[in-house]
C-alpha cells in the first residue's frame, strides 16, 4: 500500500506570495491533518479535515487555509507569505478521526520564504 | 489541553532496552496516549498507543500506570536506527512537545 505523498517536496517563495501544498493520503484513509514544524516551535497542528469538512483547527492566522476533496486528497494554502512561514509542512492521514486512530505522516514539504 | 512532560534527551547502549518516560498527569479518562518518533528530516512514524492496559507490538511495548498519569515506552533491544526524537501525544494534542531525543550509542 502506498504511503502518504506530498508535493512538492521543496519550495522556495518570496515574501508576499502565496503557496499551495498538496497531500495524497493512504488509500482508504478519510482524515487528513496538517502540521507545521520549525526548529523554534516544534511540531504544531494546523487543521484536520474529515469527509471534506474541517473538524479541528490549531492557532494559526487566517492566512493558513485548507480543503479536502471527495477523494480525500487535501491541499493547504498560505497567502501573503512571511519569512516566519519557512518550515517543514507535514501531512498525516488516518483511517478515521485523528486522535482515535494512528496517523501516518508524509515526508513533508520544505518551504523556504525569502 | 492535556500536557505531557518528557526528558529532553536520553542515551542508551546498543542492544540494551531503552525506556522512555512520559508524564501526562492531566490526561482525561478516555484519552488515548500515542507514541511517535521522528528520525531526522523524515515525517513522524507511529509506534504504539494505549488507553489503560499495557500494549506491545513488533516495535515496542507501552506501560501505562494504573492512575494513567504516566507511561513508559520500551524499545526492548535498541539499535542505532532507533536514534530519533520520541513524542508522547495524548489524544488530539494540538501542539506536540519537544519530545525526547534518544541517542543509541554503539
Amino acid at each position: 500500500k502506498a504511503g502518504v505523498t506530498q508535493t512538492p517536496r521543496y519550495l522556495i517563495k518570496t515574501r508576499g506570495q502565496q503557496v499551495t501544498l498538496s497531500c495524497s493520503p493512504i488509500s482508504g484513509h478519510r482524515s487528513v491533518s496538517w502540521y507545521q514544524q520549525t526548529p523554534g516551535q516544534g511540531l504544531q497542528f494546523l487543521f484536520e479535515y474529515f469527509s471534506e469538512t474541517q473538524r479541528n483547527k490549531g492557532n494559526f492566522p487566517g492566512r493558513f487555509s485548507g480543503r479536502q476533496f471527495s477523494n480525500s486528497r487535501s491541499e493547504m494554502n498560505v497567502s501573503t507569505l512571511e519569512l516566519g512561514d519557512s518550515a517543514l509542512y507535514l501531512c498525516a492521514s488516518s483511517i478515521g478521526r485523528g486522535g482515535l486512530y494512528e496517523q501516518y505522516f508524509g515526508p513533508g514539504t520544505r518551504l523556504t520564504v525569502t | 489541553d492535556a500536557k505531557t512532560t518528557q526528558p529532553t534527551s536520553m542515551d542508551c547502549a546498543e542492544g540494551r532496552a531503552a525506556n522512555l518516560p512520559c508524564n501526562h498527569s492531566t490526561i482525561s479518562g478516555n484519552e488515548y496516549v500515542y507514541w511517535y518518533r521522528q528520525i531526522h528530516s523524515q515525517g513522524p512514524q507511529y509506534i504504539i498507543h494505549g488507553l489503560k492496559n499495557n500494549e506491545t507490538n513488533e516495535m515496542a511495548s507501552l506501560i501505562i500506570t494504573e492512575d494513567r498519569k504516566s507511561s513508559t515506552l520500551i524499545l526492548p533491544h535498541a539499535t542505532l536506527r532507533d536514534t530519533a526524537v520520541y513524542y508522547c501525544i495524548p489524544f488530539y494534542q494540538l501542539i506536540w512537545g519537544a519530545g525526547t531525543k534518544l541517542i543509541i550509542k554503539p
